[in-house]
């Protein structure tokens, strides 16, 4: 079965603190690791994406980092803000045209000030 | 990026009565197009592709009865609630892929409709 565990279900930090959110996939076939941010009422919005080719990858203040032989990815958010304040979907597919995208459960950050 | 939308945002219906949501590519042509049902505090789950011109596909466990998906268009695709119920109640959202960023495997989702049954 195609299913990507994400922990920890919610998450409180401080502002100007370290986010970590983790993900662990089963299904070797899967390619495409992306994270997406969604806000209360709103569709999903790309954050960051990683392929398995990489062990890290950094945009900004976020950056995913990836472990192939564990089957294991995350998100670290460094100066966390209250305006990150979302919830953070981590996924998988395996990329190759329009295969489907499959979802971990999610995790709800509030970054406090 | 890709600009998908979706409509209405926020739908009220009785019990019995259909309901059709709207996605819309605005600024690219989708081929594919996917529906996701969302409950609250909970994960996306994928309800069915949505081919242009031809059958969606479903996932195991959505009623292809109950939830009609057309997409008559490169830019259209349409998700039809029929005879809902209150346990139909939930957040809809579409999403799709551009084609010129096939490479970064990017989905690029639609605003959401939040339907409710009464």
């Amino acid at each position: 079965q195609q299913q990507v565990k994400q922990s920890p279900q919610s998450l409180i930090v401080q502002k100007g603190g370290i986010s970590i959110i983790n993900c662990a996939y089963e299904n070797t076939a899967f390619d495409y690791f992306p994270w997406y941010q969604q806000f209360p009422g709103k569709g999903p919005a790309l954050l960051i994406a990683i392929r398995p080719d990489v062990s890290e990858k950094k945009e900004g203040r976020f950056t995913i980092s990836f472990n192939k032989s564990a089957k294991q990815f995350s998100l670290h958010i460094m100066d966390s803000q209250p305006g990150d304040s979302a919830t953070y979907f981590c996924a998988a597919s395996s990329y190759g045209g329009y295969q489907k995208v499959t979802f971990g459960t999610g995790t709800k950050l509030q970054v406090i000030p | 990026g890709a600009v998908v939308s979706q409509h209405p945002s926020r739908v009220i219906c009785k019990s019995g009565t259909s309901v059709k949501i709207e996605c819309r590519s605005l600024d690219f042509q989708a081929t594919t197009m996917f529906w996701y049902r969302q409950f609250p505090k909970q994960s996306l789950m994928l309800m069915a592709t949505s081919n242009e011109g031809s059958k969606a596909t479903y996932e195991q466990g959505v009623e292809k009865d109950k939830f009609l998906i057309n997409h008559a268009s490169l830019t259209l695709s349409t998700l039809t609630v029929t005879s809902a119920h209150p346990e139909d109640s939930s957040f809809y959202i579409c999403s799709a892929r551009d084609p010129a960023a096939i490479n970064t495997g990017e989905l690029f989702f639609g605003e959401g409709s939040r339907l409710t049954v009464l």
